[in-house]
């Protein structure tokens, strides 16, 4: 089955700063890539997504980019704001069938001012 | 609110009891899944519907575990003679299907089997 590595488990940026955040995928069959957004005691919030035949989407201070060849795809926050601060989670799965997601381990961001 | 809703938010339950979630998915989704998380960790799959078919389980989903969509609305997720390893965060999530992927996560049920 799929498997998504997610790297750094924790990051901290200054206010205004640009924090990345990136994920690794195992099967190449995967095409549909989301990102979310939790904050304490809350559900998942979907922020972005990109699929497997763009290479880069980008909303407002939000881009992520995808490197099929590489399996690997990043999350780009840009002039981060202290309501930045969450857990991030990458997510991947195929689309057609169930399009059950498997997700990351998620990434704390902490934006400092 | 139209997005998706859950019921209960939190259940605190004693070992060998059994509980019941609901979830409301956005009106008109057809796909509704539902997911586990643990502290610290990513949502796990554990099941899905398609209308009012269940058509993919986890191995997750242990024999304790049962979930229906009776009409193809609402969805219940039931879980027998609990365990202190199924306190977790119960989360739903809904798809519109065909050409749309997103799935829009509700709040969760937040478990604790004392």
């Amino acid at each position: 089955g799929e498997n998504v590595e997610q790297h750094p488990s924790t990051l901290s940026v200054q206010e205004g700063d640009s924090a990345v955040i990136k994920c690794t995928y195992s099967d190449s069959a995967s095409n549909y890539f989301p990102w979310y957004k939790q904050e304490l005691g809350k559900g998942p919030q979907l922020i972005i997504d990109i699929r497997s035949n763009v290479g880069e989407k980008k909303d407002q201070r939000i881009a992520v980019t995808l490197n099929k060849t590489a399996k690997h795809f990043s999350l780009h926050i840009t002039e981060t704001q202290p309501e930045d601060s969450a857990v991030y989670f990458c997510a991947a799965s195929r689309i057609g069938t169930a399009s059950k997601l498997t997700f990351g381990t998620g990434t704390r961001l902490q934006v400092t001012l | 609110d139209t997005g998706v809703s859950q019921d209960p938010r939190h259940k605190i339950t004693k070992r060998g009891q059994n509980v019941t979630f609901r979830c409301d998915p956005i009106s008109e989704h057809n796909r509704l899944y539902w997911y586990r998380q643990t502290l610290g960790q990513g949502p796990e799959f554990l099941t899905y519907f398609q209308n009012e078919a269940q058509l993919e389980k986890s191995r997750l989903l242990s024999d304790r575990f049962s979930a229906e969509r009776p009409k193809g609305s609402f969805s219940t997720l039931e879980i027998q003679r609990t365990e202190q390893g199924d306190s977790a965060m119960y989360l739903c999530a809904s798809s519109p299907g065909t050409s749309g992927s997103e799935q829009y996560f509700g709040p969760g049920t937040r478990l604790t089997v004392t």
